[in-house]
């Protein structure tokens, strides 16, 4: 069965410090994998969407890794601000099928002053 | 910058009822989905939609579940009789193209079924 794991389920940091938040796949034939913002009560926003020969993709202060091999993704963000707080998603593609999206349980992140 | 919008932004509805949930993807792209988020879950495919055909669905998508894009503009998603589990939030989706294409989620529409 296709299924994102994502840890950690929660986040606390302070304003301007670093997080990484990992991403764990099963999903398979894999074509794609991409993170997304969710704000609360929102729809998701997509940061970064990468194919399997890609091992990093930047968007601002957002950097995303991807390893193919071992089925991992991390998603770094830099300096962070207030704004950052949402709840980030794993989701990733399977290349058969209609181009559904297989959606991970997220990291729900919270920056503070 | 387009974007997808989603009607109504809330719907409360009695269990048994009819519910359809309108949606406005963005004017040039031509696939469109559903999606659905129970409270504190994850969000959940729902069913794609390309060529006024559902190109695929989840199994949550039931003979409850219909789709329509009855005209250029909206892409619609209808519960013929709603159960209490059906309250969610469901979003509307759509994108240019498959593969690496962006897929740009609408607001949501909050359905409390009670």
């Amino acid at each position: 069965k296709n299924q994102v794991e994502q840890s950690p389920q929660s986040l606390i940091i302070l304003e301007g410090k670093n997080c990484t938040l990992q991403c764990n796949y099963t999903v398979s034939p894999f074509s794609n994998l991409r993170w997304y913002k969710q704000d609360t009560g929102r729809g998701p926003v997509s940061l970064t969407i990468m194919t399997f020969s890609e091992n990093t993709k930047s968007n601002g202060r957002y950097t995303a890794t991807l390893d193919a091999d071992t089925k991992q993704s991390s998603l770094h963000i830099t300096a962070s601000q207030l704004s950052d707080s949402a709840s980030y998603i794993c989701v990733v593609r399977v290349r058969i099928g209609g181009n559904k999206l297989t959606f991970g349980t997220g990291t729900q992140l919270k920056v503070e002053l | 910058e387009p974007e997808v919008t989603q009607t109504p932004s809330h719907q409360v509805t009695q269990m048994g009822q009819e519910v359809i949930l309108r949606c406005v993807p963005i004017s040039n792209h031509l696939y469109f989905y559903w999606y659905r988020q129970i409270l504190g879950q994850k969000v959940e495919f729902l069913v794609s939609f390309y060529n006024n055909e559902i190109s695929e669905k989840s199994e949550i998508f039931d003979d409850q579940f219909s789709v329509e894009r009855p005209d250029g503009s909206n892409f619609t998603l209808k519960i013929r009789s709603t159960k209490l589990e059906d309250s969610a939030m469901y979003f509307c989706a759509s994108s240019a193209g498959t593969g690496v294409y962006e897929q740009y989620f609408g607001p949501g529409t909050r359905l409390t079924v009670t």
